[in-house]
């Protein structure tokens, strides 16, 4: 079964411009989550997303969205980027009923 | 979400078991213990899960104690490719699908 795969790998971007990132679950996982990795603050939780629906999110500024489609894939867009907002995106998916995530490679961003 | 304390960095001989300690001290019934790891600049790796009882899969074993404060997640031979950052993590579906991830224990497996 293959994994969760996560595109782009790699990204630059400069500050003010936007950008959108995808995720396409584990088949049959239903349950796609975010998370944001820095050197200074770690590992983080943006948001989780069941059936097309924002389940759960993390606290982090309405720039950070993201959206589920019908098929389970998921996106993630940052809007007005700035230079803290560099980092490693995680894609995680699971099960409905289950709460062990798999997660993907990442999207590393880097904004200028 | 119950938190975890774990020791910032431990070390280990190639061959040899890797005792990771964790203690959850705030950890409420229906939460479950998790292990990922993380090698270098990839995405985290479920290891095991358990809820009250030791549990044993083909990467790892997870010693919970009977008051469920603490639990040892335990590589048997550990390798170089075993050096990562550990992450010990109490959740339930309670929160919904999210992990919240503290600093880890930076392994290092030497030979």
């Amino acid at each position: 079964k293959a994994g969760v795969t996560q595109t782009p790998r790699y990204l630059i971007k400069t500050r003010g411009q936007q950008v959108t990132l995808s995720c396409s679950p584990i088949s049959g996982h239903r349950s796609v989550s975010w998370y944001q990795q820095t050197p200074g603050q770690g590992l983080q939780f943006l948001f989780e997303y069941f059936s097309e629906t924002q389940r759960n999110k993390g606290n982090f500024p309405g720039r950070f969205s993201g959206r589920q489609f019908s098929n389970s894939r998921s996106e993630m867009n940052v809007s007005t980027l700035e230079l803290g907002d560099s980092a490693l995106y995680l894609c995680a998916s699971s099960l409905p009923s289950q709460e062990t995530q798999y997660f993907g490679p990442g999207t590393r961003l880097l904004v200028l | 979400d119950a938190k975890t304390t774990q020791p910032p960095s431990m070390d280990c001989a190639e061959g040899r078991a890797a005792n990771l300690p964790c203690n959850h001290s705030t950890i409420s019934g229906n939460e479950y213990v998790y292990w990922y790891r993380q090698i270098h600049s990839q995405g985290p790796q479920y290891i095991i899960h358990g809820l009250k009882n030791n549990e044993t899969n083909e990467m790892a074993s997870l010693i919970i104690t009977e008051d469920r404060k603490s639990s040892t997640l335990i590589l048997p031979h550990a390798t170089l490719r075993d050096t990562a950052v550990y992450y010990c993590i109490v959740s339930s579906m309670e929160y919904g699908n999210k992990l919240v991830f503290g600093a880890g224990t930076i392994l290092r497996v030497k030979s």
